[in-house]
């Protein structure tokens, strides 16, 4: 009965070595999220879209990159992966609009990547 | 000054104890304000959106302070259960869908 479905649960990658998380959702929200959370700080947005358009968070290292092919999918792509790139990895969708329920963040369950 | 910021805590309390966390935000016009709760190793999860006028969700209410820029969160009869980390949410870009920023989080330990 998931909605937001992550891939892999856990990533265990070597230095340098690339890695794609995927998100797929069954809700049909047209904003898709991906945010980046270490331990015991709060999800940092790193990008997201809005239908196919395209926002990235200014502070968002050229490392990262994200592909959305349609609306139920959406990629992260770490090109080279560092130390400091372990972490969660969460993606969230959105609905746009004002009515009730707008805005609000389903979340998978999230990607742990670890970085050897 | 941080976009969206909390007491990071931790908080610990008995059961049954009455805790409440404060959140600020920066823009003033932020639009959308919600209350997500998360569990350790675990995705957030949201407890409770925010509106103007406040609202309550059995044990749990939140309130918004415009003029002052904050939300509230008031956790009443407090459980074992409530343990976890308490996040603020706010769409501080203003539009419909936005920018949705995170405060740190307020980390709440109920114990017996």
């Amino acid at each position: 009965d998931a909605m937001v479905i992550q891939n892999p649960r856990y990533q265990v990658t070597q230095f340098g070595k690339p890695v794609t998380l995927s998100c797929s959702q069954t809700l049909n929200h047209n904003v898709m999220y991906w945010y980046q959370q270490k331990s015991s700080q709060a999800p940092k947005l790193l990008f997201h879209y809005y239908d196919k358009d395209f926002n990235n968070e200014a502070d968002t290292p050229d490392n990262f990159q994200s592909r959305r092919p349609n609306t139920s999918f959406c990629f992260l792509d770490i090109r080279s992966p560092g130390l400091g790139d372990a972490a969660m990895y969460l993606c969230a969708t959105s609905r746009l609009g004002r009515i009730s329920g707008a805005n609000v963040l389903t979340f998978g369950a999230g990607s742990r990547l670890t970085v050897l | 000054r941080k976009e969206v910021e909390q007491d990071p805590g931790p908080f610990n309390v008995p059961e049954g104890a009455t805790v409440a966390f404060n959140c600020t935000y920066s823009n003033s016009a932020s639009q959308s304000f919600f209350w997500y709760r998360q569990d350790c190793r675990k995705e957030p999860k949201l407890l409770m959106s925010v509106y103007s006028s406040g609202n309550e969700d059995g044990r749990f209410t939140a309130q918004l302070n415009r003029a002052s820029q904050y939300i509230s969160l008031l956790i009443r009869d407090s459980k074992l259960s409530d343990s976890a980390t308490y996040l603020c949410v706010v769409n501080i870009g203003g539009t419909s869908y936005g920018k949705l920023t995170f405060g740190q989080g307020t980390i709440l330990t109920v114990h017996p």
